[in-house]
């Protein structure tokens, strides 16, 4: 069965400092990546997604993530983070067997600090 | 233009009842999702309905749960005698086409079964 592990369930960072989000999934067939965003009171919003091509995905607000096949992974990084990137970041993978599945990651809250 | 819609924001209902829960999906879009938000946990895929085609219920937790799209357009959520793990924010989403495709979440119903 396929899984996502998210590894931290809360980073603090200090604000201009560089972050990474942790995402590891399992899965036995070759997957799709996402990463959503949660902010305070709002709903959720694609950051960006994976289908194919190249490993560096990049997406709104200043994230990217890479794709890292070997390892099974999905890192979500932001060179310098501000107070509006504080929200609730969820990492989901839709297997190629299954497009018509999700799941998604418990999340990280990713709280900025002054 | 309009996003997704829910009705009601916010539902409190006494255990063993019923409740209906509502999703307009953006006009156009042939894919709608539903999804529960348990507090601490992350998104539990529910159904997902795309143009006239079955709906795949996979994720539905019990028989008690149940949802129809009337129309290819609105969407109805119905839980049958509720139970207090019900419980959560449950969340639909609309997509142009399947899975692949950037999904749009609406506010989310906020479920409280006392």
């Amino acid at each position: 069965a396929q899984s996502v592990t998210q590894l931290d369930s809360q980073v603090p960072v200090f604000e201009e400092a560089p972050v990474e989000l942790r995402c590891n999934y399992s899965s036995s067939v070759s997957v799709y990546l996402f990463w959503y965003v949660q902010y305070p009171n709002q709903g959720l919003q694609l950051l960006l997604k994976y289908l194919s091509g190249s490993t560096l995905v990049k997406g709104i607000n200043g994230f990217e993530a890479e794709f890292n096949k070997s390892q099974t992974s999905f890192h979500l990084r932001k060179p310098s983070v501000h107070i509006s990137d504080t929200a609730e970041y969820f990492c989901a993978v839709i297997p190629y067997s299954s497009a018509s599945k999700i799941i998604f990651g418990s999340g990280t809250r990713l709280s900025i600090r002054p | 233009g309009a996003g997704v819609s829910q009705s009601p924001s916010n539902k409190v209902t006494e255990k063993g009842k019923d409740v209906e829960l509502r999703c307009d999906p953006i006009s156009g879009h042939t894919a709608l999702y539903w999804y529960r938000q348990s507090l601490g946990q992350g998104l539990e895929f529910l159904i997902y309905f795309q143009g006239n085609s079955a709906p795949d219920k996979s994720g539905l937790p019990s028989d008690r749960f149940s949802a129809e799209r009337t129309g290819g357009s609105v969407s109805t959520l119905t839980i049958q005698r509720t139970q207090q793990e019900d419980s959560a924010v449950y969340l639909c989403a609309s997509s142009l086409d399947g899975f692949t495709d950037t999904q749009y979440f609406g506010p989310g119903t906020r479920l409280t079964v006392l």
